[in-house]
């Protein structure tokens, strides 16, 4: 059984440009998330969607936008992209949206914006 | 919002000793609480986790436990082996890690001396 599956793994811009990162979960999971993680920190929760719904959003500015697709793959969508938003991008999947919410995370996709 | 602090930043320990990582949180409704483990240029793993109904929970050479009252919870790995080491976060959430997400540690260097 495949695991989390994330694309591209690799990719480059420069400032001011649009970046689409994807995500397909483990089989029967509806629920994913993303993360971002800066160079020596912690992920840092993003959004998080069940059911092709938005049930959470973190502390993210509004260019930073995702949806869910009827196979529960997902994408992650960030304008107007600054320096800043160099980083690693992490999805992760599960089951549900609340209780026994056991996370598992796919290997992510690096952005390097320059 | 929920603040996760993790000390230490970096601990060594001679293999086959024991080490400890700590996690202090600040919301009081934070109820489920997990460890993962990532090693150089890979996924988050995760290595145990717990809820805020037990106070202890064991897997083989690894434990956590849990303080609800002062609001910090430990993780701890005995006998430990060269293959433990890479970078632990800990991490809460109120959700089961999914409508608020889960707040992540800045995470530990597990060092482990041969």
């Amino acid at each position: 059984d495949a695991g989390v599956t994330q694309s591209p793994t690799h990719l480059i811009k420069t400032r001011g440009q649009h970046v689409t990162l994807r995500c397909s979960p483990i089989s029967g999971h509806k629920s994913v998330s993303w993360y971002q993680q800066v160079l020596g920190q912690g992920p840092q929760f993003i959004f998080q969607y069940y059911e092709k719904e938005e049930r959470g959003r973190g502390n993210f500015p509004d260019r930073f936008s995702a949806r869910q697709f009827p196979n529960y793959s997902s994408e992650l969508n960030v304008n107007a992209l600054l320096l800043g938003d160099s980083a690693l991008y992490l999805c992760a999947s599960s089951r549900r949206d609340s209780g026994a919410n056991v996370l598992t995370f796919g290997a992510g996709s690096r952005l390097t914006v320059l | 919002g929920e603040n996760v602090e993790q000390h230490p930043s970096t601990l060594s320990v001679q293999e086959g000793d024991s080490a400890v990582i700590k996690c202090t949180y600040s919301d009081s409704a934070s109820n489920y609480f997990p460890w993962y483990k990532q090693e150089l240029g890979k996924r988050p793993q995760l290595i145990i986790d717990i809820r805020s109904n037990v106070g202890e929970k064991k897997d083989q050479r690894i434990a956590v436990t849990l303080n609800k009252t002062a609001k910090h919870f430990s993780l701890h790995i005995t006998e430990t082996q060269p293959e433990d080491s890479a970078v632990y976060f800990c991490a809460a959430s109120s959700a089961g890690g999914g409508a608020d997400g889960l707040t992540f540690g800045k995470g530990t260097h597990l060092i482990i001396q041969p």
